[in-house]
């Protein structure tokens, strides 16, 4: 019964390939974000998105793009992938906006060759 | 949203407080407190978060100066698994409810 699941949980894929990662929460949610945390450790915002509106962070490739089958899911596709694009991506919800608390997926490790 | 300033690491004695200061000096009159935390290869996790006033719950205790210049989370009782990396992040409620995740503080709690 987690709240927020992602998968994979790990991701190996060759350059120029294009992947999927899939995020569900069960938790009822209104908003999903999508999140890169680099080699250095630092965590961006990649995308925010509820049923009303993408937020997308102005420095994401247009190669990445959220995609919403319904409220409980927010899948991240990445075309045609590059090196700089190994990362762990973290999935996240939360309720509808102003809500103080955001809930974190296990995060999936992206590994780019 | 406000920039926020961290020391980059600190160690506590298990058992002890364990006292993790932030630096926000141009934090906005309507901007909060947050504060994260990253156990090793897990999601962030939401520790507590405060506007004005001091915070507790059953996780931490959140110290905001009378000028919101800074403020300080305070784990009670450190153990091991306390071990993480600690972000304090500033932001106003209405800023499409992105967190902005700075470099934070790894805090290692000592057996």
């Amino acid at each position: 019964d987690t709240a927020v699941s992602q998968t994979p949980k790990y991701l190996v894929t060759q350059m120029g390939n294009d992947k999927s990662i899939k995020c569900e929460q069960n938790l009822g949610h209104d908003t999903m974000y999508w999140y890169k945390q680099d080699s250095k450790k630092f965590l961006k915002i990649m995308f925010s998105y509820n049923n009303k509106e993408l937020i997308i962070n102005e420095t994401v490739p247009n190669r990445f793009s959220p995609k919403s089958p319904d409220k409980a899911h927010l899948n991240l596709h990445i075309n045609s992938l590059e090196l700089g694009d190994s990362a762990v991506y973290f999935c996240a919800s939360s309720p509808p906006a102003g809500y103080n608390e955001q809930f974190f997926g296990p995060g999936t490790r992206l590994t780019v060759l | 949203d406000a920039k926020t300033t961290q020391p980059p690491s600190m160690d506590c004695a298990e058992g002890r407080a364990a006292n993790l200061p932030c630096n926000h000096s141009t934090i906005s009159g309507n901007e909060y407190v947050y504060w994260y935390r990253q156990i090793h290869s897990q999601g962030p996790q939401y520790i507590i978060h405060g506007l004005k006033n001091n915070e507790t719950n059953e996780m931490a205790s959140l110290i905001i100066t009378e000028d919101r210049k800074s403020s300080t989370l305070i784990l009670p009782h450190a153990t091991l698994r306390d071990t993480a990396v600690y972000y304090c992040i500033v932001r106003a409620s209405n800023t499409g409810n992105q967190f902005y995740f700075g470099t934070g503080t790894s805090l290692t709690v000592i057996p």
